[in-house]
């Protein structure tokens, strides 16, 4: 399985500020996974990240509030822009491995906890 | 749309007991992935056991098992001998087949474990 390393791990900001999380992974890999898990709440998709082509989102998030980046096949960013304490969140990146064959579960980063005041 | 749905919000267990989590899924689908991951305090996603839905044999992992009744869109899984370990949130989740799809969740059952 896939190896990611999710940066950083905790963070507390200031309201309308922005934070960018990073998730770094030891192999190449397709499709690329931001999920919010809101405090005490299950993990809801944000969206999904593939190299070469803009993000995918989901219903409820867009992107001028959560840019995501992917410009390679190992590395991705999300930002979560002009905070506000609602965001306050773990954010967790997930990948799905290269081989289709390798139908596994995919492997998740550490996720951030991100903490609006 | 498929959704999943973990009833227990909360479970018990003596250490070196047995314990059974539910979850009931609803797809129109006849392939796809079943899956119970953990979630410690640290946060961290851990993959406890999947099921591919073509296949009629429950999967087990050591102390982990499943009961996978697709007629039944069930999906529960037991944990034998608990260890304090064991301790954590555990989410049922549900994936297409194919590539590019993403988790669908349930809410989560914490799993208390007392010594």
């Amino acid at each position: 399985s896939a190896v990611i390393s999710q940066k950083p791990s905790r963070d507390i900001c200031q309201r309308g500020t922005s934070l960018t999380i990073q998730c770094q992974v030891d192999s190449q890999v397709t499709m690329m996974f931001w999920y919010r898990q809101q405090p005490g709440q299950s993990l809801t998709l944000i969206a999904t990240a593939n190299q070469g082509s803009e993000a995918t989102y989901e219903s409820g998030f867009v992107i001028d509030k959560f840019p995501i980046s992917r410009p390679n096949l190992t590395f991705s960013t999300l930002t979560v822009s002009n905070m506000s304490p609602e965001d306050s969140s773990i954010y967790l990146c997930s990948v799905e491995p290269r081989l289709a064959s390798t139908n596994y579960g995919y492997t998740f980063g550490s996720g951030t906890r991100l903490t609006v005041v | 749309a498929q959704t999943v749905t973990q009833s227990q919000p909360e479970m018990s267990v003596q250490e070196a007991e047995t314990v059974t989590l539910s979850c009931t899924y609803d797809t129109s689908e006849s392939d796809y992935y079943l899956f119970w991951y953990k979630q410690p305090p640290s946060r961290q996603m851990i993959l406890v056991i999947r099921q591919e839905a073509y296949k009629q044999q429950n999967a087990t992992e050591n102390r982990f098992s499943v009961n996978f009744q697709k007629a039944a869109k069930s999906f529960s899984l037991k944990i034998s001998d608990s260890q304090l370990g064991d301790a954590a949130m555990y989410f049922c989740a549900y994936r297409s087949e194919g590539q590019g799809f993403s988790f669908i969740f349930g809410k989560g059952t914490r799993l208390l474990v007392k010594p």
